[in-house]
């Protein structure tokens, strides 16, 4: 149980272009789910928490209007990445929560997005 | 601010123990995670503790220090398949915000 799924896996884009990232709780209803960026040998920095039917709550210095986050259902939320730049390649990875006490989060396969 | 401290690598024998600590200071602490990730992968949950004490579960064990900000994850019977970085997090804000340290990079020799 608690299946993740991001789409595409791996994406490669034109400089200016807009680049759609789906993530989907296949098990299960998250009420939350949340976007990270990873660098290269570098943690994961949480970029927004998407609560659905409601407005994303994004971390300091990540631009909202650049990262465009919809969660329109209990299982599925987009990050769309709007005029991408090359400092927007990364590895996009979300999760999904289960909620309740432990609040445990699931994590997609992640997205790798190289803009070039 | 959150501060979340782990060693930046680790090697360790095949079929030996290893322990990789974390230290944590943050606000609004409601508990601590443990992922592994592989390389180009996504992190895979391994445990998770809330009050203090050890939690076993097969080869992994993690514990939980509240009053000294600490944790750590210990491995058993090393395997090679075991080399990866595992990632420290700390449940806060008084929500299920997950704020994660830079992770140990740890490598299982023969």
């Amino acid at each position: 149980g608690a299946v993740v799924s991001q789409h595409p896996s791996r994406v490669i884009c034109k400089s200016g272009t807009s680049v759609k990232i789906e993530c989907r709780s296949l098990d299960f209803q998250a009420t939350t789910m949340f976007w990270y960026r990873q660098f290269p040998k570098k943690s994961l920095m949480l970029m927004a928490t998407s609560n659905e039917g409601s407005k994303a709550t994004y971390e300091q210095g990540v631009e909202k209007d650049k990262f465009l986050i919809n969660h329109a259902s209990l299982t599925l939320s987009t990050l769309t990445v709007t005029s991408a730049h090359p400092e927007d390649s990364s590895f996009y990875i979300c999760s999904a929560s289960t909620g309740g006490a432990q609040e445990t989060q699931y994590f997609g396969p992640g997205t790798r997005l190289l803009v070039l | 601010g959150q501060n979340i401290d782990q060693p930046t690598e680790m090697t360790a024998t095949e079929g030996a123990i290893v322990q990789i600590n974390c230290t944590y200071q943050t606000s609004g602490f409601n508990g601590l995670f443990w992922y592994q990730q592989h390389a180009g992968e996504a992190p895979t949950f391994l445990s998770y503790n809330v009050l203090d004490g050890l939690e076993e579960k097969g080869r992994f064990s993690s514990f939980l220090s509240r009053s000294k900000g600490y944790s750590y994850l210990l491995l058993k019977e090393l395997q090679m398949k075991d080399s990866a970085s595992y990632l420290c997090a700390a449940l806060t804000g008084g929500g299920n915000k997950l704020t994660f340290g830079t992770g140990t990079q740890l490598k299982v020799e023969l």
